[in-house]
């Protein structure tokens, strides 16, 4: 069985660039969560998608933006970017509300 | 809205000792609790759940936690620590209609002396 995939593993970005992550959810699971973990912080919500559509959203801007493929597969994508947004980038698929397995994360740096 | 508190951002232990690891939340529905372990540059994995029934769950590694709803607590404990164990530790709430939602806490991170 394969976990919880993300791509890249690190990014550097500029300033105002834009940004695309991406997750492959684990086998059979039909729900991906994204999630914001800042330096010394515990992850914060961004957004969940559940069969394609959004399912909820934390207090993000709506510069985060996300997908989720028939594959349930996702992207985060962030545009404007601000030197703020460097952090970690978990990625949580789930077949159920009960629990959440989490990727290694994507590093980003914006410099 | 639901939140968590971590008592204390760092921990130390002699290897051996017990481990306790302090969680307090907050939420007006019936939570779901969940302790997370982070290793440096890695995600994170779940360590245990509880959902319904049974206050005291076991869960990975020799780790287990108590449900007291009076306290609002869900402390995390292992009798005897492992240099192995030495990470950062997550506590996180979710329920109601935020099911999906996990809020975390800080964190505290765990050193385990030899």
């Amino acid at each position: 069985e394969t976990g919880v995939t993300q791509s890249p593993t690190h990014l550097i970005k500029t300033r105002g660039q834009q940004v695309t992550l991406r997750c492959s959810s684990q086998s059979g699971h039909n729900t991906v969560s994204w999630y914001q973990q800042a330096l010394g912080q515990g992850p914060q919500f961004i957004f969940q998608y559940y069969r394609e559509e959004e399912n909820g959203r934390g207090n993000f801007p709506p510069r985060f933006s996300g997908l989720q493929f028939p594959n349930y597969s996702s992207e985060l994508n962030v545009n404007a970017l601000e030197l703020d947004d460097s952090a970690l980038y978990l990625c949580a698929s789930s077949f159920s509300r009960y629990e959440q397995y989490f990727g290694p994360g994507t590093r980003l740096t914006v410099t | 809205a639901q939140s968590v508190t971590q008592l204390g951002s760092h921990v130390s232990v002699s290897e051996g000792a017990l481990v306790l690891l302090r969680c307090n939340y907050s939420s007006s529905v019936p939570p779901y609790l969940f302790w997370y372990v982070q290793y440096p540059n890695q995600g994170l994995q779940l360590l245990l759940k509880y959902t319904t029934g049974a206050t005291l769950v076991k869960g990975i590694n020799g780790f287990e936690a108590e449900f007291k709803k009076s306290e609002t607590s869900f402390h995390l404990t292992k009798p005897s620590a492992h240099m192995s164990d030495a990470a950062e530790y997550f506590c996180a709430v979710s329920g109601g209609t935020s099911y999906g939602k996990l809020t975390f806490g800080q964190g505290t991170i765990l050193t385990v002396h030899p």
